[in-house]
């Protein structure tokens, strides 16, 4: 079983849509959570981090369930610039090993 | 802002030649890391660093080696380039510690071995 499983999509979605991605951990010992946004051919760029209370950064809102095993990335009012993958990554209790998603891919249709 | 910098963007080598690639980072991170990126893969864990002269072997360390002389800097080395090794490499570095510090990426190597 992965370390970290997310629906790779596509999600097509309408220009001012509300749309969740969902990513699930395996290990209960996972420490730190986080979303990064990656556009095509280049670096993934953090998003925003993912704190046990939930956070949310404008129009993103992040959550973590720990006796589930997930966290979900909530963005609301899509823009046409939300186009891009979304990876979910988990750090474990080391600090060293980084778990990555392989990506949801959302696209903004106008 | 953390600036992770890899030297070149796009290299094209040819097989059997040996490969040097370079990542500088300037927040004085304790740890880096060198993933490669492949389409359906995923980004995959090659080496890491949490120190000077310090390395451990990621999941695919055959065919590369790592070198750490600096704390600011991470050098990747292909020793002898083959096609499967055509591949996305980025490089990331994070504050060691019982975890809460996330990965900063350089904006990545397209390799081309021919």
């Amino acid at each position: 079983r992965k370390e970290v499983e997310q629906d790779p999509g596509p999600f097509n979605v309408p220009e001012g849509a509300t749309v969740a991605f969902n990513c699930t951990y395996s290990n209960s010992a996972s420490q730190s959570f986080f979303w990064y946004r990656q556009d095509c051919r280049k670096e993934p760029k953090l998003l925003m981090s993912v704190y046990s209370s939930g956070n949310e950064d404008g129009r993103f809102t992040a959550q973590l369930n720990r006796a589930s095993q997930y966290i979900s990335l909530l963005i609301r009012d899509s823009k046409l610039s939300d186009s891009a993958t979304y990876l979910c990554v988990v750090n474990m209790f080391t600090g060293n090993q980084f778990y990555f998603g392989t990506g949801t891919s959302l696209t903004v249709i106008p | 802002d953390v600036k992770v910098t890899q030297s070149s963007r796009y290299l094209v080598k040819r097989t059997g030649e040996k490969v040097f690639l370079e990542c500088v980072q300037d927040m004085d991170h304790e740890n880096m890391f060198w993933y490669r990126q492949d389409p359906g893969l995923g980004l995959r864990l090659i080496y890491f660093s949490y120190d000077v002269k310090m390395k451990e072997k990621g999941d695919i360390p055959e065919g590369y080696s790592v070198s750490r002389e600096k704390k600011e800097r991470f050098s990747l080395i292909l020793e002898s380039a083959s096609t499967n090794q055509t591949s996305m490499y980025l490089c990331a570095s994070s504050f060691r510690g019982s975890g809460g510090s996330p990965l900063h990426f350089g904006n990545g190597t397209r390799l081309t071995v021919t």
